[in-house]
């Protein structure tokens, strides 16, 4: 069965630095799909960025960028120039062409000004 | 472009009363997904609909909670009857099922029984 690991609870990072948070899946497939998921105070889950297995670049969206590593399955999520806006819940999910998304237990962001 | 709309917002009740919980998902999605978030568990998938039909209704807890999708544009989640520990906040998600389509997900109905 897929898996999808988020192995910091929490992280803190001071404004303007750059944080990275990690995060691995498992699974035999070789199509498949990576998700960065938002979730602020708010509550809402706001899609941050995605990333296509058979891709080899590493997508990016403006300050938010991923390091893609497929044979050792990973896929951590870089935030350049923190900024207050970003403390949320960040979540990695994994999706099968076709099927459920797979949700990893997430990672509390701290911003400090 | 709307998004995907919940209804309520916001829901409290007594224990033992019937909840429903509404979503319209974004038109042309055929992908419906009902999750359930507690600081406890986390984000959890209930069920999942295709096309309208259900595909996985394994993270259902129990007889308690049933969901139907009658069409492609409306679903509902019901809870009876309802008790404390359904207390949670409920979202509703919707996808295009093509390639690497997201999901996107509404704002959530937050579920107080009391």
């Amino acid at each position: 069965a897929q898996t999808v690991t988020q192995s910091q609870p929490e992280m803190s990072v001071q404004e303007a630095e750059t944080v990275t948070l990690s995060c691995t899946y498992d699974t035999s497939e070789s199509d498949y799909y990576l998700f960065w998921y938002k979730q602020p105070p708010s509550r809402q889950m706001i899609l941050v960025i995605r990333q296509e297995a058979y891709k080899q670049q590493n997508a990016t969206e403006n300050r938010f960028s991923v390091n893609f590593q497929k044979a050792a399955k990973s896929f951590s999520l870089k935030i350049s120039d923190s900024q207050l806006g970003d403390a949320a819940m960040y979540f990695c999910a994994y999706r099968r062409t076709n099927d459920k998304i797979i949700f990893g237990k997430g990672t509390r962001l701290h911003i400090l000004p | 472009d709307a998004g995907v709309i919940q209804s309520p917002r916001h829901e409290v009740t007594e224990m033992g009363q019937e909840v429903t919980l509404r979503c319209k998902p974004i038109s042309g999605h055929d992908y419906l997904f009902w999750y359930r978030q507690t600081m406890m568990r986390g984000l959890e998938l209930l069920i999942y609909f295709n096309n309208n039909v259900p595909i996985d209704d394994s993270g259902m807890p129990e007889d308690r909670f049933s969901a139907k999708m009658p069409n492609a544009s409306f679903s509902t989640l019901k809870i009876q009857p309802s008790e404390p520990r359904d207390s949670a906040v409920y979202f509703c998600a919707s996808r295009l099922g093509q390639g690497g389509q997201p999901q996107h997900f509404g704002d959530g109905t937050r579920l107080s029984i009391l």
